[in-house]
């Protein structure tokens, strides 16, 4: 099976800042990495699609990037409505995994 | 705009079966996609369960397959979760969502139910 690791799993940031988030993969999975974002008591909202396509809707301060096992989720200005939990999940087999997440919090 | 809006049980004894319902709206089951579960344990990854395409086909998680069946009602407009067997493992917020899948691009989940804790307790 494929395992998914996010860094960092938390991290602390202003109004403004640009935030990386890391995904890797266990193995290759091309480009088949998609990215949630999750507020409280909430259900995900799907952001981005085969690892850097925007879903229609989403701001263009979100932007994703990668292939094979290391992707990144960038958003170039945080905004006080990103402050959340953000997900990635592989679609390379047929299990979907999701990783653990990463939470971002405000300074 | 496609929503989805879940209805099921609050807590569950061990043993028990699971029985969750996801209705849609905005959208036509019987024109196509398929339709999943995921569910969120406390403090842990989200895992996704199974998924149904309009036609009734169905695949799922083989860590679940065998306590699990997955149900599309055309004429409801809704799709089903059947989880038997159910132990304080299964706790969890559980979601239904629209499965999209591109053979070039993968597949993902999107628009999400609101979702529903489940509590398996005695």
């Amino acid at each position: 099976d494929i395992q998914m690791t996010q860094s960092p799993s938390s991290l602390s940031a202003s109004v403004g800042d640009r935030v990386t988030i890391t995904c890797r993969a266990s193995q290759s999975i091309n480009t088949y990495l998609n990215w949630y974002q999750q507020k409280p008591g909430k259900a995900p909202k799907f952001l981005i699609y085969a690892a850097s396509s925007l879903q229609s809707g989403v701001p263009s301060r979100f932007s994703g990037s990668g292939s094979g096992t290391d992707f990144t989720l960038t958003i170039s200005s945080l905004q006080p409505e990103d402050f959340a939990t953000y997900y990635c999940q592989e679609s390379y087999s047929n299990l979907f995994t999701f990783g653990p997440g990463t939470k971002v919090d405000i300074k | 705009q496609v929503q989805l809006q879940q209805s099921g049980p609050g807590p569950v004894k061990p043993s028990e079966t699971l029985s969750l319902t996801c209705a849609v709206s905005g959208f036509s089951i019987s024109s196509g996609y398929y339709w999943g579960w995921i569910r969120q344990p406390p403090g842990k990854a989200m895992e996704w369960i199974a998924s149904v395409y309009h036609s009734g086909s169905t695949y799922y998680n083989p860590s679940l397959k065998s306590r699990v069946t997955i149900s599309v009602d055309s004429s409801k407009n809704q799709f089903s979760l059947n989880l038997n067997s159910v132990t304080a493992a299964d706790t969890a917020v559980y979601y239904c969502a629209r499965h999209l899948s591109i053979a070039a691009a993968g597949g993902w989940f999107d628009p999400w139910g609101q979702g529903t804790p489940v509590i398996v307790s005695s």
